[in-house]
């Protein structure tokens, strides 16, 4: 079966300090990698994404992740947190083919306190 | 996300009542989904669309129906049938069904039991 893990459900980090949101996956193929932030009643919206080439990508805001075949991982991480990250961080995978169903994590709320 | 409208934000509903909320798109996608979230389960998929005039059930479609008539709309009904349907409605969209691009997504609809 395919599935997305974010192993923590809250990660809290000092403004300034570096954070990492972790992820894992279990898809088989050659997936693409995603991830998404959602603020409070809001939709998500798209930071990185992962195809292919180099493992380490950057994104939005400040924000990276690096791919690790072996481990399946895609951990999201940024230098300095800022209290404005605070927000819920998806990771998604897809297949792509003929029809592209993305897999979703449970998300992980990250607190990030002046 | 500018291209997609979902409305209205909030949404009640009554006993043995059938709803219906609203998905309308003009970033010319291909695809159209809907995604019910609740607390801590991520999301899951309720219904896609890959071209007008064509969708497929989800992991979780029983209690719901959708329609897609034209490129841009594809709106969700929740039937009496769905027993608990307080949850957070999101629609997205893809570009290309076969592409690696990510999702697109609207600010969702909060639907509630009165």
């Amino acid at each position: 079966a395919q599935s997305v893990a974010q192993p923590e459900d809250q990660v809290n980090v000092a403004e300034g300090n570096p954070l990492t949101v972790k992820c894992t996956y279990s898809v088989s193929g050659n997936p693409y990698l995603f991830w998404y932030v959602q603020y409070p009643n809001r939709g998500l919206q798209f930071l990185l994404k992962y195809i292919t080439g180099d493992n380490l990508v950057k994104g939005s805001y400040g924000f990276e992740a690096e791919f690790n075949k072996s481990q399946t991982s895609f951990h999201l991480k940024k230098p300095s947190a800022l209290v404005s990250d605070s927000a819920l961080y998806f990771c998604a995978v897809s297949r792509g083919g003929n029809f592209n169903k993305f897999y979703f994590g449970s998300g992980t709320k990250l607190n990030v306190k002046p | 996300d500018g291209g997609i409208t979902q409305s209205p934000k909030y949404l009640f509903r009554k006993e043995g009542q059938n709803v219906t909320l609203s998905c309308e798109q003009n970033l010319n996608h291909d695809a159209m989904y809907w995604y019910r979230q609740d607390p801590g389960q991520g999301l899951r998929l309720i219904y896609y669309s890959q071209i007008v005039n064509d969708f497929q059930k989800g992991d979780i479609a029983e209690g719901y129906s959708v329609s897609r008539e034209k490129k841009e709309s594809f709106p969700l009904t929740v039937t009496s049938a769905q027993k608990n349907p307080t949850a957070f409605y999101l629609c997205a969209t893809l570009g290309r069904v076969n592409s690696n691009q990510p999702q697109h997504f609207g600010d969702g609809t909060r639907l509630s039991i009165l």
